[in-house]
């Protein structure tokens, strides 16, 4: 079973630019989670949808970040401008079910570093 | 979600079981207990979870004391693969998980 696919893997900007983040969660999963993960921390959600609806975004930046599920599968999250703050990796995870089993299936993650 | 105290690092020798702790003294009685892992340059991985019972699986064994107040999860076996960053995660609402930051297992030879 093909897991959950993320890209790029690495991706080096200047502060004010943008970029985009894809990721292909694992066939059949309807919930797809994007968490960020500054250096030394654990993992923070930012944004959490079920099919192609947002259940919480609470924690994103709503001013820089996007995100986005078309037709309830690939997801983009979009960060614009950045901040030097924003350098960190960007993890996608998805899970089939969203009742009572808690396992998420995260992918490798885009580390993005703002210079 | 109660909060839940982790050693920040611990070693274990190459072969041994690994015992990590995991204090969450505030859980409730619908609260489960996660625990995930995190090997350099990968994303977290699931290892096993449990509400009351001590539970077993491929990977683990998670031992959860009577009061809930704390848990252990043991690695029976510690290879240097298993080097990595350990989560113990308490919560409710099990479609979202809050990560701490966890303890830093280092398994050497």
């Amino acid at each position: 079973e093909a897991g959950v696919a993320q890209s790029p893997r690495y991706k080096i900007i200047e502060k004010r630019q943008s970029v985009a983040f894809w990721c292909n969660p694992i066939s059949g999963h309807a919930t797809l989670y994007w968490y960020q993960q500054i250096l030394g921390q654990g993992p923070k959600l930012l944004i959490q949808f079920q099919n192609n609806g947002v259940v919480d975004d609470s924690q994103l930046p709503k001013d820089r970040f996007s995100a986005e599920r078309l037709k309830g599968v690939d997801s983009t999250l979009k960060i614009q401008p950045a901040k030097l703050e924003d350098s960190a990796v960007y993890l996608c995870a998805s899970s089939l079910v969203v009742t009572n089993t808690g396992e998420l299936f995260f992918g490798e993650g885009s580390r993005l570093t703002v210079l | 979600d109660a909060k839940t105290t982790q050693p920040t690092s611990m070693d274990c020798a190459e072969g041994r079981a690994a015992n990590l702790p995991c204090n969450h003294s505030t859980i409730s009685g619908n609260e489960y207990v996660y625990w995930y892992r995190q090997i350099h340059s990968q994303g977290p991985q699931y290892i096993i979870h449990g509400l009351k019972n001590n539970e077993t699986n491929e990977m683990a064994s998670l031992i959860i004391t009577e009061d809930r107040k704390s848990s252990t999860l043991i690695l029976p076996h510690a290879t240097l693969r298993d080097t990595a960053v350990y989560y113990c995660i308490v919560t409710y609402n099990t479609d979202k998980l809050i990560f701490g930051t966890g303890t830093r297992l280092q398994v050497f030879p």
